[in-house]
């Protein structure tokens, strides 16, 4: 079962920053936070993932919070191609082969 | 340009035929994975590879075989036994087959899928 949960649906305005939410309460100390995106019937793309530290790159920000409990995904300016499915996913350690476990993510769709 | 190449990405099975799935990657990847993914839904593990002639069970096997007799190739067959078999396939791989990078979180890569329905 995923191990986290996020709300179904979001919207955002075209050029807004949107701040995608993710809870995780029962993450391990060894865990990351992945975050990846998929449009529709496309692989799924690798936006950032970090362990206990905020994590930015090109794409996007990863905020973490002090507990590790709750992270949030920022895109900060969306675009109409950044409307897709988000999935925030805890990454198992070494007892479960350090496997992806996806649920049903947040669609984010970006409006103008 | 380096990437995972899913083929064919459409496919037709008939009843009672077994149905190959492509992947190959050119990046030099030592793990590589099977995904199905159901209409609505998120991914599901189906196998995946650490390395060359090893591979392991994901959560939904049953139904499915793999082989792994090259570093860049993973193919997955849909057998008969797989009920249920229309769905979207993705195959994906990660630098972390070996223990020093998986602990280092690689971050596993898709190719853009294959989508199997019954004829």
């Amino acid at each position: 079962d995923a191990k986290t949960t996020q709300p179904p649906s979001m919207d955002c305005a075209e050029g807004r920053a949107a701040n995608l939410p993710c809870n995780h309460s029962t993450i391990s100390g060894n865990e990351y936070v992945y975050w990846y995106r998929q449009i529709h019937s496309q692989g799924p793309q690798y936006i950032i993932h970090g362990l206990k530290n905020n994590e930015t790159n090109e794409m996007a920000s990863l905020i973490i919070t002090e507990d590790r409990k709750s992270s949030t995904l920022i895109l900060p300016h969306a675009t109409l191609r950044d409307t897709a499915v988000y999935y925030c996913i805890v990454r198992g350690g070494w007892d479960s082969n350090y496997k992806l476990t996806f649920g049903k993510g947040t669609l984010l769709t970006v409006n103008p | 340009d380096g990437g995972i190449t899913q083929s064919p990405k459409y496919l037709f099975r008939k009843e009672g035929q077994n149905v190959t799935l492509s992947c190959e990657q050119n990046l030099n990847h030592d793990a590589m994975y099977w995904y199905r993914q159901d209409p609505g839904q998120g991914l599901r593990l189906i196998y995946y590879s650490q390395i060359v002639n090893d591979f392991q069970k994901g959560d939904i096997a049953e139904g499915y075989s793999v082989s792994r007799e090259k570093k860049e190739s993973f193919p997955l067959t849909v057998t008969s036994a797989q009920k249920n078999p229309t769905a979207f396939y993705l195959c994906a791989s990660s630098i972390d087959g070996d223990s020093f990078y998986r602990n280092l979180n690689q971050p596993q890569h898709f190719g853009d899928g294959t989508r199997l329905s019954i004829l």
